[in-house]
């Protein structure tokens, strides 16, 4: 079946430093990608989208690019601020599987000022 | 992208009790899912309800331990059935609103004691 693995956390930064938090997955069909961010006490956001290989999807200043060669949506964010901390999930939706989504185990981001 | 609205927001349940919870959306959606998140987790799919039909559940849930209801296209409830503490997790709704695109509620923060 499908899977998302990505880097455990907790992740702790500070303010302006380079994040990277890393997602592989694998699929039977050729999947959507997304990142969802949940900030403390809220559901999750959509984040950012890829739906094709070598698509970058961007949002607020985070990108990732979908990678089918190494089966890699690595999220990333040149200068991370403080209202950044939040628990992030890469996810795919994959065709093949009637487009649910499978959800990685989430990566809590905490950035100290 | 939609809007949705979850109630309640948090309870506090004793266990071999039941709590509904509603999640309502403010345009015609086919898609409504709802997930589990339980404490310090990813989200795990309970179940897809589509209108007109039987919610379809995922591997590891019943129906006879979450009902859900789905009389029309912007409005579906969980039910979380005899409670046990095991139960104590946040559940959300989501709507496929865009092509392979999940938005998601606020969630419910549900406590079993």
């Amino acid at each position: 079946g499908d899977s998302v693995t990505q880097m455990e956390g907790p992740v702790t930064l500070s303010e302006e430093a380079f994040l990277t938090i890393n997602c592989t997955y694998t699929a039977t069909g050729y999947p959507s990608l997304f990142w969802y961010v949940q900030y403390p006490g809220e559901g999750l956001q959509l984040l950012l989208k890829a739906t094709k290989a070598d698509d970058k999807g961007s949002n607020k200043g985070f990108e990732a690019t979908y990678r089918k060669e190494t089966t890699s949506f690595h999220l990333e964010k040149g200068s991370v601020q403080v209202s950044d901390s939040a628990v992030y999930f890469c996810a795919l939706s994959d065709p093949a599987a009637g487009n649910k989504l499978t959800f990685g185990g989430g990566t809590r981001v905490l950035v100290k000022p | 992208s939609a809007v949705i609205s979850q109630k309640p927001s948090r309870d506090i349940c004793q266990r071999g009790t039941s709590l509904t919870i509603q999640c309502q959306v403010d345009s015609q959606v086919t898609m409504m899912f709802w997930y589990r998140q339980q404490p310090g987790q990813s989200l795990t799919l309970i179940a897809t309800a589509n209108q007109g039909s039987e919610a379809t559940y995922e591997s590891g849930f019943v129906i006879d331990k979450f009902p859900i209801s789905r009389p029309n296209l912007t409005f579906s409830t969980l039910t979380v059935s005899n409670m046990s503490p095991e139960d104590s997790s946040i559940y959300l709704c989501s709507v496929e609103y865009f092509a392979n695109e999940q938005f998601f509620g606020p969630g419910t923060r549900l406590t079993v004691l």
